[in-house]
């Protein structure tokens, strides 16, 4: 069965305290990884897309990586704007299915 | 990208009731998708909505359930039928962006069922 696994379910970071949050999926015919930033009262906004392992995406404080069985996003000197929930999903052969998300929270 | 209005935004319902949540896309899409995000749980797949077809309903959920409606290449209704409180979730719309697999979501109609 296609599954996605994000860990950890919360993290508390002080502003400028890199870190990284994990996504392990196990899926019968990836067709991509994206990850997602959801914020309060909102729905997910995209982030980035991964196809192949080894590929590597960056958006400002932001680095996802992708290897056959778990993506990572990196966070580099994070700052309170970038508290939200972070989800992560997998395309298979017909849809996307998400894993449950790590809310992290930055304190200055 | 395309922009997503969902309404309502929130609502408090009767169990035994039901509501219809609208989906409205400022461009034409072929593929509209309803998701349901349910407390401390991932978002979950419940149908997907082409225009001039029939829903096409992922494992676990009914159209006399949540029936929905897809009138044209931008507009999209689900209605949760007959709701107890196990109905209170999110409500997502989503489209998939020409070309891609990425998907763009509406900002959710959060319904709580008393």
């Amino acid at each position: 069965e296609d599954q996605v696994t994000q860990s950890p379910e919360a993290l508390r970071l002080q502003e400028g305290e890199s870190s990284s949050l994990n996504c392990s999926y196990t899926v019968s015919g990836l067709r991509g990884l994206f990850w997602y930033r959801q914020d309060p009262g909102k729905g997910p906004e995209f982030l980035f897309t991964l196809y192949s392992a080894g590929e590597e995406k960056e958006k400002e404080r932001l680095k996802a990586t992708l290897t056959k069985k778990e993506s990572f996003l990196h966070i580099t000197a994070p700052k309170p704007e970038d508290s939200a929930t972070y989800l992560c999903a997998v395309y298979n052969t017909d849809k996307l299915i998400f894993g449950t998300g790590t809310r992290l929270q930055v304190f200055p | 990208s395309a922009v997503i209005s969902q309404k309502p935004s929130r609502d408090i319902c009767q169990r035994g009731t039901s509501l219809t949540i609208q989906c409205q896309v400022d461009s034409q899409v072929t593929m509209m998708f309803w998701y349901r995000q349910q407390p401390g749980q991932s978002l979950t797949l419940i149908a997907t909505a082409n225009q001039g077809s029939e829903a096409t309903y992922e494992s676990g959920f009914v159209i006399d359930k949540f029936p929905i409606s897809r009138p044209n290449l931008t507009f999209s209704t689900l209605t949760v039928s007959n709701m107890s409180p196990e109905d209170s979730s999110i409500y997502l719309c989503s489209v998939r962006v020409s070309g891609a697999n990425v998907l763009t979501f509406g900002a959710g109609s959060r319904l709580t069922v008393l």
